[in-house]
């Protein structure tokens, strides 16, 4: 029972532009929304949060908007760096649970 | 400071082999928790500490054998285990931020059973 999904295995962008990353969940109960960017042979770095409450978190170059009623979720970063290029996870939250979608691969090109 | 530390990096052990994982944090996070990853697909929970306490069993196999000594130390204790059991283990902690967790990961030991 997949409660987070990430949609597109794969995004493209060039450097400098938008990345949006999108993540939809069934389950209504989650408390909190958390992303994460990921490299390989290494653990997942925390990158923003937001509360069920909220609908936009900014921190930097990311900004995370959630729609309840439309049970989505989407991050933003601007500009896109090559460093930006890695996997990213959505992960929604209940108490100390965190139920991780199965990521999108981001790939910065110069 | 928002490190999270294990060791070992790498372990390669055999199917009657004992040995164990540590995980070590100093940011006064009292929730602590190990993670499975396999390759390509998300972590998924294995135990949660809260306040040293083991809290949240995601019905793991007793091959895995969970011990928080104190506040800032976890481990991992490992027996008998499978070559299915070969994955990247991440350790975690967290802290609440309002309503959120927000879990910070070490780097993960990679383990291959042989």
């Amino acid at each position: 029972d997949q409660q987070v999904k990430q949609n597109s295995p794969s995004l493209s962008v060039q450097e400098g532009r938008i990345s949006i990353l999108n993540c939809d969940y069934t389950n209504s109960m989650f408390d909190y929304f958390l992303w994460y960017k990921k490299y390989p042979a290494e653990g997942p770095t925390f990158l923003i949060s937001i509360s069920s409450i909220k609908d936009k978190n900014e921190d930097g170059r990311f900004t995370v908007f959630l729609n309840k009623s439309a049970k989505h979720l989407s991050l933003h970063i601007v500009p896109s760096q090559p460093g930006d290029s890695a996997v990213y996870f959505c992960a929604g939250g209940n108490d100390y649970k965190l139920s991780f979608g199965a990521g999108t691969t981001v790939t910065v090109r110069a | 400071d928002t490190e999270v530390t294990q060791t070992p990096k790498h372990l390669v052990m055999g199917m009657t082999n004992k040995k164990s994982l540590k995980c070590e944090q100093h940011m006064g996070h009292r929730a602590m928790y190990w993670y499975k990853q396999k390759a390509k697909k998300p972590p998924e929970l294995m135990f949660v500490y809260s306040y040293e306490k083991l809290s949240i069993n995601e019905s793991v196999p007793s091959r895995f054998s969970p011990e928080c000594p104190n506040s800032s130390l976890l481990n991992l204790h490992l027996h008998a285990l499978q070559p299915e059991d070969s994955a990247l283990y991440l350790c975690a902690s967290s802290h609440k931020t309002g309503q959120s967790y927000e879990q910070y990961f070490g780097p993960g030991t990679r383990l291959t059973v042989t």
